[in-house]
């Protein structure tokens, strides 16, 4: 089994930078998946594989991995950003299982 | 544009069966290229993974649920469902549905995997009570 941690809350003001972070023995081995959710939303995806934006997301939405820790990085948060941020990953067991995050609340002031 | 959609009762009795329905549209449920999900989050609780059924059959659970879960697809209607049997009120989540990647890139000659959830349905509120 695997564990994916995250900082429960983070802050930015508008238009700075701002690092979400995601720890676990898994990422040594994969890449993390990241989703935003907003209140009462389903989760969206933002960012995939080692640095992958689906269409339709900004640019300024990007990821990194080092180690044990994936970050997802947001280059001038806008306040449409503030949202719930979960990361996720294949299971370092290699069987297929998932695990997510219990995510980051990302408030931007 | 692909599209989830679950469905199913809203309410359901401690000790009974949960059982949903996951409906795709605007692609095929049999495509070898994705596999699918279910996720739920408890009211104010974040995301937990609940099981995947490949292409194959192949069908993978959490390790918490495996015992009370299954998931099965209907190609012919281009579904599929989750049934959790013996659920209380811990079970109480909104479900979500969603289609599975998988992909895989080199660094150097060392392969690393990665996988995505999406789209996402938009998830349906399960209470348990009686």
């Amino acid at each position: 089994s695997s564990e994916l941690t995250q900082d429960p809350a983070v802050s930015v003001a508008l238009g700075q930078t701002v690092r979400i972070t995601c720890q676990g023995d898994s990422l040594r081995s994969y890449y993390a998946s990241w989703y935003q959710q907003k209140p009462g939303q389903a989760p969206v995806l933002v960012i995939y594989g080692k640095n992958n934006r689906p269409s339709g997301i900004p640019d300024r939405f990007s990821g990194s991995s080092s180690g044990n820790t994936a970050s997802l990085t947001i280059t001038g948060a806008q306040a449409e950003d503030e949202a719930d941020y979960y990361c996720n990953s294949r299971d370092s067991s290699g069987n297929h299982h998932v695990v997510f995050g219990g995510g980051t609340k990302l408030t931007v002031l | 544009q692909l599209q989830l959609q679950e469905s199913g009762p809203g309410l359901v009795k401690p000790s009974e069966t949960l059982s949903l329905t996951c409906t795709v549209s605007g692609g095929s449920i049999s495509s070898s290229s994705y596999y699918w999900g279910w996720i739920r989050q408890p009211p104010g609780k974040g995301l937990e993974w609940i099981g995947s059924i490949y292409y194959s059959g192949s069908t993978y659970y959490n390790p918490s649920l495996k015992s009370r879960v299954t998931i099965s697809v209907d190609t012919s209607k281009n579904q599929f469902s989750l049934k959790l049997s013996s659920v209380t009120a811990a079970d109480t989540a909104v479900y979500y549905c969603a289609r599975g990647g998988l992909g895989i890139t080199m660094i150097v000659v060392v392969p690393r995997q990665y996988n995505w959830f999406d789209p996402w349905g938009q998830g349906t509120l399960v209470t348990v009570s009686s």
